[in-house]
């Protein structure tokens, strides 16, 4: 079946420094994607649309300097997270679009911020 | 706003036993429901979903319907075993899945031989 790939499972980095998560498609192009961040025991939050070719759409109170997305291939999505603080530790999840309704989510990135 | 609302866990059931994962919703439109699984160290998967009222969404044994009157997609299973263990998420999509889901907290099943 389909497959969406998340790299780096788990991160940890200094305050301030940049860290960049990838999302690819293994096996079929996805014109949009999506970043999601879960906090421990609570929902996942949507953030973000990552359309192929475009800028990305973001959720309210989600910071776009921030959280920087790059979606610049048809299996691609990079999530940048910018001068990072203690408070954006968290798990990441991505997921592809095949089409309307099949939805494939990527194993999901923590990161932690000392 | 769009909201998901499903039953807190940890539940914890014993093999063969019956299962309901509550969950209800509220959205302004006409939404897709979905039931989304995610075991130990692995990404979500689609478990079952229903795009409109009164459908049924089946899958592995799972079954849950789509009850517009009462705003609900509980999550049944006749008799569950011990690879059912995962966390269990509801969630909603105005788009029919094509725009991002709105997710309830995610239920933490445990089922124990």
């Amino acid at each position: 079946g389909a497959v969406v790939s998340q790299h780096p499972s788990r991160v940890i980095c200094k305050s301030g420094t940049s860290v960049k998560i990838e999302c690819r498609s293994l096996d079929f192009q996805a014109t949009t994607m999506f970043w999601y961040r879960q906090f421990p025991k609570q929902s996942l939050m949507l953030m973000a649309t990552s359309n192929e070719g475009s800028k990305a759409t973001y959720e309210q109170g989600v910071e776009k300097d921030k959280f920087l997305i790059n979606h610049a291939s048809l299996t691609l999505s990079t999530l940048t997270v910018t001068s990072a603080h203690p408070e954006d530790s968290s798990f990441y999840i991505c997921s592809a679009n095949r089409g309307p309704g099949e939805l494939f989510f990527g194993e999901g990135s923590r990161l932690t911020v000392l | 706003g769009d909201s998901v609302t499903q039953m807190e866990g940890p539940v914890t059931l014993s093999e063969e036993a019956f299962l309901t994962i509550n969950c209800t919703y509220t959205a302004t439109g006409y939404p897709s429901l979905f039931w989304y699984v995610q075991y130990p160290g692995e990404g979500l998967q689609l478990l079952l979903k229903a795009t409109k009222a009164d459908d049924k969404g089946s899958n592995k044994g799972f079954e849950a319907t789509y009850r517009k009157e009462t705003t609900s997609f509980h999550l049944e299973k006749g008799s569950v075993q011990v690879s059912d263990s995962a966390v269990y998420f509801c969630a909603l999509s105005e788009g029919g899945g094509a725009d991002g889901l709105t997710f309830g907290k995610g239920t933490h099943l445990i089922i124990q031989p």
